[in-house]
């Protein structure tokens, strides 16, 4: 069975300063790993994923995550937080034999102050 | 290019009824899946369907049901509806055996009174 635990309910930094959102995996197979934003009444939108390529991953609006195979993470990174940047984040597994089942993480809530 | 849409955006319905969701995917995508977002939580998977068959399935009860036309297009059908069912219900498109992503729809938010 897969899951994913979200170590960080709610976060707040301050706009310029650095986010991390944290995420660990177990999986019994070579996992996908992504994290989804959400935004107020707004649906899911993909930031990055990792697909057994490279281990650092870039995606959108300047995140990235790194997938660490021996601490079984896969931690979401910005250098500096943009007010626009609030909203629910997902760290989501899946395994990859073809039906695609994604498993969410409960969700982190990003807050940015300016 | 329209990305996945889903009708209607919000639903009132009352304890013991059904109820009907429909759910477009993107352009070129051939399996469909739906999940539900209870307030507060992350989505759970409920069924993917491919070639207009269940291919799996959550942990959700049998009131719970879905089909998938020709056209890739599916419906979820929720029967005997309970209180707890109230949620934002996520349908997500994406290619067979690709890469795992997948795209989502907007939601439709049922309310169960």
């Amino acid at each position: 069975a897969q899951s994913v635990t979200q170590l960080d309910s709610h976060v707040s930094v301050s706009e310029g300063t650095p986010v991390l959102l944290r995420c660990n995996y177990s999986s019994s197979y070579s996992p996908s790993l992504f994290w989804y934003v959400q935004h107020p009444n707004k649906g899911l939108q993909l930031l990055l994923k990792y697909t057994s390529a490279a281990t650092l991953v870039k995606g959108i609006n300047g995140f990235e995550a790194e997938f660490k195979k021996s601490e079984t993470s896969f931690h979401l990174t910005k250098p500096s937080a943009h007010m626009s940047d609030a909203a629910e984040y997902f760290c989501v597994v899946s395994d990859n034999t073809g039906f695609q089942k994604l498993v969410f993480g409960t969700g982190t809530r990003l807050l940015v102050s300016p | 290019d329209a990305g996945v849409t889903q009708s209607p955006t919000h639903l009132i319905k009352t304890r013991g009824q059904q109820v009907t969701l429909r759910c477009s995917p993107k352009s070129g995508h051939d399996t469909v899946s739906w999940y539900q977002q209870a307030l507060g939580q992350g989505p759970q998977f409920i069924f993917q369907y491919y070639e207009e068959e269940e291919r799996q399935r959550g942990n959700f009860p049998d009131r719970f049901s879905g089909h998938q036309f020709p056209n890739y297009s599916s419906e979820l059908n929720v029967n005997a509806l309970l209180l707890g069912d109230s949620a934002l219900y996520l349908c997500a498109s994406s290619i067979r055996l690709s890469t795992n992503e997948q795209f989502f729809g907007p939601g439709t938010r049922l309310t169960v009174l």
